[in-house]
């Protein structure tokens, strides 16, 4: 299976900052990883996919990257909505996996 | 508009079989996939299984010996069926939906979610 290991599993950060979260696969996934928000008692929500593609009605401050088999989800502009959950998903091989996910926390 | 919805027990007794319904509505079953995840509590989540748009199913090895996925394109529903429940299986499970590219092939990501069911596995 591939392992999906994502850092950091917390954070927190200020209105207005920028904040970076990251997958690494354990192998090459060729772009196929997809970003998802989660806020307390909700469903997950997809934010990314392909990487670096936004789903439609996601905010533009939310991007993903990529460099080699590091994947990156990058917040700007922090906002009180942002507080959650977030997972990362690669979506090349399967079982399908996840990352172990990152809790945001704004100050 | 897309919309998936879980329902099943609260409650399963251990090595009980546990039985949940997904059922949907805004896209027809025969034309996209439907997938369950499950979350424990607190933590991550986990790829169950699959039911393709044209029947065929597929699960996750770790889960395969245990659980059947069957559907019911008649009525919009999806149905998870997973066997000898332990208190580690506690947790939510939701069925989504993986969206098809505009050549027609099934995404590996999930567009749309139902809002969870919560299962708690107990004596």
């Amino acid at each position: 299976d591939i392992q999906m290991t994502q850092s950091p599993a917390s954070l927190s950060a200020s209105l207005g900052e920028t904040v970076s979260i990251e997958c690494l696969a354990s192998e090459d996934i060729y772009s196929n990883l997809a970003w998802y928000q989660q806020k307390p008692g909700k469903s997950p929500q997809l934010l990314i996919y392909y990487a670096s593609s936004l789903q439609d009605g996601v905010p533009s401050r939310f991007s993903g990257s990529e460099s080699g088999t590091q994947y990156s989800l990058e917040i700007n502009s922090l906002q009180p909505e942002d507080e959650g959950d977030y997972f990362c998903q690669q979506s090349y091989k399967f079982p399908l996996t996840f990352g172990s996910g990152t809790k945001l926390e704004i100050k | 508009q897309v919309q998936l919805t879980e329902s099943g027990p609260g409650l399963v007794h251990p090595s009980e079989t546990l039985s949940l319904t997904c059922t949907v509505s805004g896209f027809s079953l025969t034309g996209y996939s439907v997938y369950w995840v499950r979350q424990p509590s607190g933590k991550g989540l986990e790829w169950m299984g699959r039911m393709r748009y044209n029947g065929d199913t597929s699960y996750n090895s770790a889960l395969k010996s245990r659980l059947s996925i069957s559907r019911d394109t008649s009525k919009n529903q999806v149905f998870l069926k997973m066997n000898s429940l332990q208190t580690d299986d506690t947790g939510t499970y939701y069925c989504t939906r993986a969206p098809r590219s505009t050549m027609g092939i099934t995404l590996g990501y999930f567009d749309y979610w139902g809002q969870g069911v919560m299962v708690t596995v107990s004596s």
